[in-house]
């Protein structure tokens, strides 16, 4: 059957280290696959696209990894703040035109200071 | 950029009474447009794609005579929940997408509780 799977329901860290989210898929092909953060009571917000055939994206303090033959993706944050606290969403496009995409439940991250 | 509205924000009703929410994209067209649902601690599902000016393409499972889209401007997309009962009571997000992008733009959604 077809699988997307985010490791943790939740995540804990200290201000200042490394966040590292992950999600799994099975039985998918994705043309690419994005994460976003959705804070509470609120819609998700694009944060990063990366596509099967590159391994690794950055934005600022964010780092994406992608890797077809695990079927996984690695989604980093750096230098955590407490204001990166939130529900962070990995979405598989199953099709080119990303009018496909399916959601894993998410992993919420707590920075504490 | 790539700003997408919902309106309500929240809306309690009564069952057997119908509600439409609206979507704008405020920044840019959009072709397609999309609603979800999201019910608490579950992941984002698909109800439906609709696109400017056509009939709206629904997923498994969904009722097309109870959630009624309509797209009749490039802006603008609305969903209609009609005789809505408890269940029916949900996180509804729509999305849209820039006509030359892969990305879906996300509103803010709209908590539905129905009484």
């Amino acid at each position: 059957s077809q699988k997307i799977e985010q490791n943790s329901e939740a995540l804990n860290i200290q201000e200042g280290k490394t966040a590292t989210l992950t999600c799994n898929y099975t039985n998918y092909s994705p043309a690419y696959l994005q994460w976003y953060r959705q804070d509470p009571g609120r819609g998700p917000v694009f944060l990063l696209l990366i596509r099967e055939n590159e391994k690794e994206k950055r934005k600022e303090r964010l780092k994406v990894t992608f890797d077809t033959t695990l079927k996984q993706s690695l989604f980093h944050i750096t230098a955590s703040q407490p204001a990166d606290s939130a529900t962070y969403l990995c979405a598989l496009a199953v099709n080119q035109a990303g009018t496909a995409l399916i959601f894993g439940k998410g992993t919420t991250l707590s920075v504490s200071s | 950029g790539a700003v997408v509205s919902q309106h309500p924000s929240r809306v309690i009703c009564k069952s057997g009474t119908s509600v439409k929410i609206e979507c704008r994209s405020l920044d840019f067209q959009a072709t397609t447009m999309f609603w979800y649902r999201q019910f608490p601690k579950q992941s984002l599902m698909l109800m439906a794609t609709s696109n400017e000016g056509s009939k709206a393409t629904y997923e498994q499972g969904v009722e097309k005579d109870k959630f009624l889209i309509n797209h009749a401007s490039l802006t603008l997309s609305t969903l209609t929940v009609t005789s809505a009962h408890p269940e029916d009571s949900s996180f509804y997000i729509c999305s849209a997408m820039p006509g030359r992008e892969e990305t879906q733009y996300f509103g803010p959604g709209t908590r539905l509780l129905v009484l």
